[in-house]
């Protein structure tokens, strides 16, 4: 398809829970970015991959967070035991490039709610 | 430290007025610049690129500058639209650095 599809919306999760997060990059496009977006600030780089590669992961705090890219399935970012902290939008975006010479393309994001 | 300054954080304009939005860095060497609109409980939505090695961009009625010396990019949104009312971000990528760094964003309200 032409979009990029972000499953759950919404997700609320106590403190300590664990929240997963997925992704359906567009058809074709082989580098995926997970960026986070807390109220209103600029977006934080997390973690990119190259198909099924993790391409950049100096944004993700490791400790808690992991993500995936497996062939034939959307990609997923999981926190584990979540923070307060953790809550915000987390946006998913796809490129056929490293570089989006031609943009990205980005998800409607999940709201995660920790509370 | 690097710094993506967008100088407004609103923007309220007449429609059928051009609206000018800045987008200033500093410590970055960039190597081309993106704008994004972004409406309320959605994703950013691409609008235009421009190289390092380019002055200005247009799309339709939007056009970019690009001023590496000042390290500054000019957004303009021409004959504005209630429509056009939304989040305007910034986003700088360099050449070797293959991840966007964002600007907190210009919100514009064009009121009719």
């Amino acid at each position: 398809g032409e979009e990029v599809a972000q499953t759950p919306k919404h997700l609320v999760r106590g403190e300590g829970q664990k929240a997963k997060l997925y992704c359906a990059p567009i058809k074709g496009h082989s580098y995926v970015f997970w960026y986070q977006q807390v109220l209103k600030n600029e977006f934080k780089f997390l973690i990119s991959f190259q198909n099924e590669n993790v391409f950049d992961e100096t944004g993700m705090p490791k400790e808690r967070f992991s993500a995936k890219c497996l062939p034939n399935s959307p990609c997923s970012l999981e926190i584990q035991a979540t923070k307060l902290e953790d809550s915000a939008v987390y946006f998913c975006a796809s490129s056929p490039s490293s570089q989006g010479f031609g943009g990205y393309t980005f998800g409607s994001g999940t709201r995660l709610t920790v509370v | 430290s690097q710094k993506i300054e967008q100088n407004s954080e609103a923007l309220n304009i007449q429609e059928g007025k051009t609206a000018t939005l800045t987008c200033n860095y500093t410590n970055y060497s960039p190597a081309y610049l993106q704008w994004y609109r972004q409406d309320p409980g959605r994703g950013p939505v691409f609008l235009l690129l421009i190289r390092e090695n380019e002055k200005e961009k247009r799309k339709e009625r939007l056009k970019v500058t690009f001023d590496t010396t000042l390290k500054q990019s000019l957004f303009h949104i021409t004959a504005s639209q209630p429509a056009d009312s939304a989040t305007y971000l910034c986003a700088l990528d360099r050449q070797d650095d293959y991840k966007l760094s964002f600007g907190a964003g210009t919100t514009v309200t064009v009121r009719a």
